[in-house]
């Protein structure tokens, strides 16, 4: 079956970086965009990161934008997000999604909680 | 801008029904979205697309209790049966060019 999974989060300074990945299984990786969408604590999702399937088409959020890279390793069934230049504001659980054809996230994983905090 | 508004809450029986609404904002009354649910400390579960003609494909074993309908900007989420398991956070979703939005989401709590 589907599964993705990511890990990566902690508790990190502002202004410092961290690195998330997300690893899949049960389907053909390299076939799939993939997205990173987020939740703030109490707060709805919010769309973060998409990249296509091989990596050459890449979105933002304008808030993450010039922060943020998307990228992903087909060899490895894993898709990134750097994060740079860490705000309190990032603080969030990230969650991975599989793309369905462009329009919306038919699978998600369990997410990692990443905190911003001095 | 593409903005979708829901309603912060919404309550209903055991056993009986409810129909969750999502509208779209001015001039995009005929995008499609989708419906996700979340329940209480779980990652979202995406449950169906739907499109502006009220048809909507499902997603993985998701039970036929689960159904979507269109009025002209507004999207439905129908579910009917109640259970106490429907309880959690139901999201719309939709999508523009290199750009994807979730709506504020909907609390339902089954009572």
């Amino acid at each position: 079956q589907v599964q993705l999974v990511e890990s990566g989060g902690g508790v990190v300074q502002p202004g410092r970086s961290l690195r998330l990945s997300c690893e899949a299984s049960g389907f053909t990786f390299s076939g799939y965009g993939i997205h990173w969408v987020r939740q703030a604590p109490g707060k709805g999702l919010e769309w973060v990161a998409a990249i296509s399937y091989d990596g050459s088409n890449k979105y933002y959020v304008d808030s993450v934008k010039g922060r943020f890279t998307i990228s992903r390793d087909n060899s490895k069934n894993t898709l990134y997000l750097q994060m740079n230049s860490l705000r309190a504001e990032d603080t969030a659980v990230y969650y991975c999604a599989r793309d369905n054809t462009g329009a919306t996230f038919d699978y998600w994983g369990q997410g990692t909680l990443v905190t911003v905090s001095s | 801008q593409l903005v979708l508004t829901q309603s912060p809450s919404a309550s209903a029986s055991l056993g009986a029904s409810v129909r969750l609404t999502c509208t779209l904002s001015s001039g995009h009354s005929s995008y499609a979205i989708a419906w996700h649910q979340q329940q209480p400390e779980k990652g979202p579960r995406y449950l169906m697309k739907l499109n502006n003609n009220g048809s909507h494909t499902k997603g993985d074993g998701i039970p036929d209790r689960f159904s979507g309908s269109s009025s002209g900007a507004e999207r439905y989420l129908t579910i009917s049966s109640l259970q106490s398991e429907d309880e959690a956070d139901y999201y719309c979703q939709t999508w523009g060019s290199g750009i994807w939005v979730f709506g504020g989401g909907t609390k339902l709590t089954v009572l």
